[in-house]
């Protein structure tokens, strides 16, 4: 079944403690992008990725890493995590980067306390 | 700066009672609009892709339509499993970012 996996749904941590959220999809997609959704901010994009080993900022890249060394996969790195990163995260991929649409993963809760 | 605006923010229907939300958009050139149903605590699920002013597509009780500045889905004789919130997005030309409108939550009443 085409589908993009992220892992883990839910995720409780303390401030400052270092976390990973993976993300992979079997489609073979160029494009890999994350996303926070925020009550009365909807969908905002964090980082994208065009294919491999290329990445570039969305709108609200600020506290967040990533990388893209295979094509499957685009983990979101939280170095430091802080309560303002307290938000529901998405991780989405497209065929190419030009006019295809987004397939979503089914989300991760994360909690900063 | 690209913008997208959904209204109304939130839309009460009967069951079979018809209606439309409004997704009005700004863009420098646009690639692609893009509709999507989102379920409580699920990602979003696409419906819908229109390129060009003046295309329309359809899905069971779902039409989605375009002009130069909005879009339109129109849902017709709704039904109770209808209820969800309905995000609209855009990709513009200028660049790769995909940009979402806040939504409209939909809820159909048996």
């Amino acid at each position: 079944e085409a589908q993009v996996t992220q892992n883990p749904r839910y995720l409780i941590t303390v401030t400052g403690k270092k976390l990973t959220v993976t993300c992979s999809q079997n489609m073979n997609h160029e494009y890999m992008s994350w996303y926070r959704q925020d009550p009365g901010l909807g969908l905002r994009q964090i980082y994208y990725s065009m294919n491999v080993e290329v990445t570039d900022k969305g709108d609200v890249p600020e506290g967040y890493k990533v990388s893209r060394k295979e094509k499957r996969n685009f983990p979101l790195i939280l170095e430091s995590p802080s309560p303002n990163q307290t938000s529901l995260y998405f991780c989405a991929s497209s065929m190419g980067p030009g006019g295809s649409p987004l397939h979503f993963g089914n989300g991760t809760r994360l909690t900063v306390t | 700066e690209d913008q997208v605006t959904q209204s109304p923010e939130a839309l009460r229907l009967q069951e079979g009672e018809s209606s439309s939300l409004n997704c009005s958009y700004t863009v420098s050139g646009l690639r692609g609009l893009f509709w999507y149903r989102q379920d409580p605590g699920k990602g979003p699920e696409f419906l819908f892709t229109l390129y060009s002013a003046g295309e329309e597509k359809e899905k069971e009780r779902l039409k989605a339509t375009l002009t130069k500045k909005e879009s339109f889905l129109h849902i017709t004789a709704p039904k109770p499993e209808d209820s969800a919130t309905y995000l609209c997005a855009v990709q513009s030309t200028g660049t790769y970012k995909y940009i979402f409108g806040t939504g409209t939550r939909l809820k159909v009443l048996a």
